[in-house]
């Protein structure tokens, strides 16, 4: 498997503009996250999703922040206008099923800066 | 308010000796603790999990302890190798029972040194 697949890698845009990251999980998963992490918050969850339902969204910082999931293979995390405190790196992650125990998976991440 | 603590400080020990990590949390019932493994420009990766019952886990040279009471959980590293060098995160649902949602601490970096 693929593994989860995350585009683009890196992203530098400046202030203002519209940013859209993206997210394949893998395949069968039924479960998506996405991550914001920083060294002075850490990883910290932003949405999750299951069965491409927004089941909890309270970590989207601010209504500039928008997450879909238009069908089980693909998801995006858009900003809209960006900041630069919107700097991090962005991570999707998917699970194979909802049980509390199952764990997660992880992309490669999305560094973005805002200039 | 709720919170994850895990020494902010790198860890620097010898290679072959056990590396020790600690994760202490307040204002949490969790159902599970996870430890994820993650290297620098990559997501982590998950290696262990116990629940509230079990009081320790295994996994070749990976040992996981849980104290509910203390509210803490040690992570061990036997023989360490340079290869073990990452940054390591502990993670616990706030929700009990409730779905996947995990909080992750911000994590522990540590280095084997050959």
């Amino acid at each position: 498997d693929a593994g989860v697949i995350q585009s683009p890698r890196h992203e530098v845009t400046e202030m203002g503009q519209e940013v859209t990251l993206r997210c394949k999980p893998i395949s069968g998963h039924n479960s998506l996250f996405w991550y914001r992490q920083t060294m002075m918050r850490g990883l910290e969850l932003l949405i999750y999703f299951n069965n491409n339902v927004p089941i909890d969204d309270s970590g989207m910082p601010e209504d500039r922040f928008s997450a879909k999931m238009p069908n089980a293979s693909f998801s995006t995390l858009k900003i809209q206008p960006s900041e630069p405190r919107d700097s991090a790196v962005y991570f999707c992650a998917s699970s194979p099923r909802t049980s509390a125990f199952d764990t997660q998976y992880f992309g490669p991440g999305t560094r973005l800066t805002v200039l | 308010s709720q919170k994850i603590e895990q020494n902010s400080e790198a860890l620097n020990i010898q290679e072959g000796k056990t590396a020790t990590l600690t994760c202490n949390y307040t204002n949490y019932s969790p159902a599970y603790l996870q430890w994820y493994r993650q290297d620098p420009g990559r997501g982590p990766v998950f290696l262990l999990l116990i629940r509230e019952n079990e009081k320790e886990k295994r996994k070749e040279r990976l040992k996981v302890t849980f104290d509910t009471t203390l509210k803490q959980s040690l992570f061990h590293i036997t023989a360490s190798q340079p290869a073990d060098s990452a940054t390591y995160l502990c993670a616990l649902d706030p929700t009990k029972g409730g779905y996947q949602k995990v909080t992750f601490g911000t994590g522990t970096k540590l280095q084997v040194i050959p």
